[in-house]
């Protein structure tokens, strides 16, 4: 069990660039998730993978954000034109789903820098 | 939707016990959720409470009541490494979202 893997572990670019991230859930895990965390607060989930199924989606995902898990394995989260207020870390968490509410386990996050 | 609230930061000294406090509104809840997070870190699960009670897990235990909305997650004999953040999050039936608070500071000092 190496965990729950993401790159780039950091990510600077230029406002209206294109960027993609990596995640590598626990190999064993369906279950997974997308959240993005701002300095001082908790993570705000943005979307959810159950396989390859795109199943839950939340309002803070506009549509210059894309999020793929095209084999049930990894996932890849875009966002397109980039803007100054999606700097942040986000983060890429994995579960099972067997015996109820498994809990999630994080990776140590993408950490994205808008100039 | 669901809310959830937490104070900001504590500072303890070394072997103490620090208690953390969390509460939260949520519609059809589903359980609730303790992390630690150190800065730049992912966060790591501690502990899960979906009855009323208390769970206990070595130096850490969490405690809930959901009539009144309340979870807590006790600290015993504080190290240094224990300084960080620690996130409660509430889970709702019908999706597997975590609802974040914004977490505890608590800072370890000898």
């Amino acid at each position: 069990d190496t965990g729950v893997s993401q790159n780039p572990r950091h990510k600077i670019t230029k406002r209206g660039q294109n960027v993609t991230f990596r995640c590598d859930p626990i190999s064993e895990h369906n279950r997974l998730y997308w959240y993005r965390q701002t300095l001082g607060q908790g993570p705000e989930f943005l979307t959810y993978f159950q396989n390859e199924a795109q199943l839950e989606k939340s309002r803070l995902l506009s549509d210059r954000f894309s999020a793929e898990r095209p084999k049930g394995s990894f996932s890849t989260l875009e966002i397109q034109r980039t803007e100054q207020g999606d700097s942040a870390m986000y983060l890429c968490a994995s579960s099972d789903d067997t015996g109820g509410n498994q809990p999630q386990h994080f990776g140590d996050g993408t950490r994205l820098s808008i100039l | 939707g669901q809310n959830i609230d937490q104070p900001t930061e504590m500072t303890a000294t070394e072997g103490a016990i620090v208690q953390i406090n969390c509460t939260y509104q949520t519609s059809g809840f589903n359980g609730l959720f303790w992390y630690q997070q150190h800065a730049g870190e992912a966060p790591t699960f501690l502990s899960y409470n979906v009855l009323d009670g208390l769970e206990e897990k070595g130096r850490f235990s969490s405690f809930l009541s959901r009539s009144k909305g309340y979870s807590y997650l006790l600290l015993k004999e504080l190290q240094m490494k224990d300084s960080a953040s620690y996130l409660c999050a509430g889970r709702s039936y019908g999706n597997n979202r975590l609802a974040f608070g914004k977490g505890n500071q608590v800072v370890v000092i000898p």
